[in-house]
């Protein structure tokens, strides 16, 4: 079974541009995580996906962080403009009610704002 | 509100010794309790899991029991690997299913 899928890998912009990461998860999760992680730090959650309902984006600086999970599948979290701060991982995760909600997560977009 | 409390690191240790590394954990309710491992360059991978009181996850050698008095949920090998080497994190999840992670626990074992 193919694993939550990431991409791009890497991402170097200059501050005030904008970026844009995909997920794909686990084929048949109807839950999918969005998380941050700073260097040296635990991953902390910016929005969760029930289908295409987001049910906690409390934590998602709605001023510059949008995302989107049209279909129920795929996923794209979008920075604009990005700043010097935002610079760190952004982890994609899912999980299903019949796997016990564990969830499983994706390698990881590494963002560097110059 | 919930919160998850590791040992900081790094941690190093000779191939074949002893590992433990602390996790207490504050939370309402009944959470589930996870271990999670991050070796260079990759993702997460969930290590091991327990969702209820005196329950033990286990997986590759490693150990962990969901404690309830204590609040505790400690990650113990008998015998690490140099390939052990990784970053550890100990999480919990309440009743919305949102993961809160301690810091993380830098694992560094030497030949």
């Amino acid at each position: 079974e193919a694993g939550v899928v990431q991409s791009p890998r890497y991402k170097i912009i200059e501050k005030k541009q904008p970026v844009a990461f995909w997920c794909n998860p686990i084929s048949g999760h109807n839950t999918l995580y969005w998380y941050l992680q700073n260097l040296g730090q635990g991953p902390e959650l910016l929005i969760r996906y029930e289908n295409e309902e987001a049910v906690d984006d409390s934590q998602l600086p709605k001023d510059r962080f949008s995302a989107e999970r049209l279909k129920g599948v795929d996923s794209t979290l979008k920075i604009q403009p990005a700043e010097l701060g935002d610079s760190a991982v952004y982890l994609c995760a899912s999980s299903s009610r019949e796997g016990g909600e564990t969830q499983y997560f994706g390698p990881g977009t590494r963002l560097l704002v110059l | 509100g919930n919160s998850v409390t590791q040992m900081e690191g790094p941690v190093t240790l000779s191939e074949e010794a002893f590992l433990t590394i602390n996790c207490t954990y504050t939370a309402t309710g009944y959470p589930s309790l996870f271990w999670y491992v991050q070796y260079p360059g990759e993702g997460l991978q969930l290590l091991l899991k327990a969702t209820k009181a005196d329950d033990k996850g286990s997986n590759k050698g490693f150990e962990a029991t969901y404690r309830k008095e204590t609040t505790s949920f400690h990650l113990e090998k008998g015998s690490v690997q140099v390939s052990d080497s990784a970053v550890y994190f100990c999480a919990l999840s309440g009743a919305t299913n949102k993961l809160i992670f301690g810091t993380g626990t830098l694992l560094a074992v030497q030949p």
